[in-house]
């Protein structure tokens, strides 16, 4: 069975303290590592699909990077914007598309 | 832009009473889902079709039962409403990459 396990649960930096999520995952053969960005009340916003290990993809602030183990989300000089739910998903082998999502680590910035 | 839209934004109902939830997307994507996502429980999935007609159990699927007469509609029914399905209830529909992308939720209350 896919296993997502993000640490810390809650992250509370200063506006411009750089810092990382982390996402540990366990699958027989990954076919995908997604990360989400959730608002209060509001459904998840993709930003970012890996697919294997050394893989890095940026957005803005946000960097994501993947082993074969976790991956992690930096998050360079925050703001107080980018508070939010961070979500990490992973897709196993096999025919359905279905994602396994850890319980999201919930990211807050202060001024 | 995917464009995936629920039906109602809150909704509140007594127990006993039937629910339906519905989710409409514009991208004619073959994979819909639906989740729902408790505080400290993470983003749970209840069922998901991967065509018209087509449908298989999620991870919680007591309680529910799901509707796909057209590609772009997928609609969640509670038979019976109870106090313990009150939650955050969210579709997701998949793209080719399966990166999937969220409507904005439907918070139910049941009374």
């Amino acid at each position: 069975e896919d296993q997502v396990t993000q640490s810390p649960e809650a992250l509370r930096l200063q506006e411009g303290e750089s810092s990382s999520l982390n996402c540990s995952y366990t699958v027989s053969g990954l076919r995908g590592l997604f990360w989400y960005r959730q608002d209060p009340g509001k459904g998840p916003e993709f930003l970012f699909t890996l697919y294997s290990a050394g893989e890095e993809k940026e957005k803005e602030r946000l960097k994501a990077t993947l082993t074969k183990k976790e991956s992690f989300l930096h998050i360079t000089a925050p703001k107080p914007e980018d508070s939010a739910t961070y979500l990490c998903a992973v897709r196993g082998p096999g025919a359905n598309s279905k994602l396994t999502f850890g319980k999201g680590i919930t990211l807050s910035v202060r001024p | 832009d995917v464009k995936v839209t629920q039906s109602s934004r809150y909704l509140v109902k007594r127990t006993g009473e039937k629910v339906f939830l519905e989710c409409v997307q514009d991208m004619d994507h073959e994979n819909m889902f639906w989740y729902r996502q408790d505080p400290g429980l993470g983003l749970r999935l209840i069922y998901f079709s991967y065509d018209v007609k087509m449908k298989e159990k999620g991870d919680i699927p007591e309680g529910y039962s799901v509707s796909r007469e057209k590609k772009e509609r997928f609609s969640l029914i509670l038979e019976s409403a109870s106090t313990n399905q009150t939650s955050m209830y969210l579709c997701a529909t998949n793209s080719m990459a399966y990166e999937q992308y969220f409507g904005p939720g439907t918070r139910l209350t049941v009374t």
